[in-house]
């Protein structure tokens, strides 16, 4: 299995400029959430999906941001104005049930690098 | 709402002596309880869980954790560090929400470094 895939591994912009990750989840995982990773704030869980939807968007810091899911293999995380505050590593992850329960086990990408000047 | 601590930013450890990474806990109800280790420019990587049952669980690489109810703690240990396990470890708990599902919530994660 390949494991969650994040493009791009790194990106640098300028700030003012549309931002767009993607991922793609382990396939048959039905789970996808996305997080944040800076030294100041840590691991911010930003939203997640269930089948395909979203279930909570409550750690998206704002309008700027948007989640998509538009099918089990794929979701786009966008920043449209990107800002210098939003310097990060961003993470995918995936999860599934297992005998008809969540096992409580995330894999998750190797990350998206946002540099924004 | 479900929430862990990591009380040590960093823990230094020579090789071959024992290691322990410490969270404590806050939830309502039972515990889901993990921990994630993460390599330089590496996404996390589960390392173990405890749901229930024995109260010592055994994870990858060595590691296992000690579930104390009494004390709202799940500590990390090793029995003998080796500088391969130099990392950034996070703890995490399960949060419950209708429809369940696998929302956890990260501690702010505890540097480990293995020294010759």
């Amino acid at each position: 299995d390949a494991g969650v895939i994040q493009s791009p591994r790194h990106e640098v912009t300028e700030m003012g400029q549309e931002v767009t990750l993607r991922c793609k989840p382990i396939s048959g995982h039905n789970s996808l959430f996305w997080y944040r990773q800076t030294m100041m704030r840590g691991l911010e869980l930003l939203i997640y999906f269930n089948n395909n939807v979203p279930i909570d968007d409550s750690g998206m810091p704002e309008d700027r941001f948007s989640a998509k899911m538009p099918n089990a293999s794929f979701s786009t995380l966008k920043i449209q104005p990107s800002e210098p505050r939003d310097s990060a590593v961003y993470f995918c992850a995936s999860s599934s049930l297992v005998g008809g329960l969540y096992t409580g086990e995330l894999f998750f990408g190797e990350g998206s690098r946002l540099t924004v000047l | 709402a479900q929430s862990v601590a990591q009380p040590e930013d960093q823990v230094n450890v020579a090789e071959g002596n024992p290691l322990t990474v410490k969270c404590t806990y806050s939830v309502s109800g039972n515990p889901y309880l993990f921990w994630y280790v993460q390599y330089p420019n590496r996404g996390l990587q589960f390392l173990l869980k405890y749901i229930t049952g024995d109260n010592l669980v055994k994870g990858s690489y060595g590691f296992e954790a000690e579930f104390n109810k009494s004390q709202t703690s799940f500590h990390l240990k090793k029995p003998s560090a080796l500088v391969s396990d130099s990392a950034l470890y996070f703890c995490a708990v399960r949060d419950f929400f209708t429809g369940g599902g696998n929302k956890l919530t990260f501690g702010t994660g505890t540097q480990l470094k293995v020294e010759l």
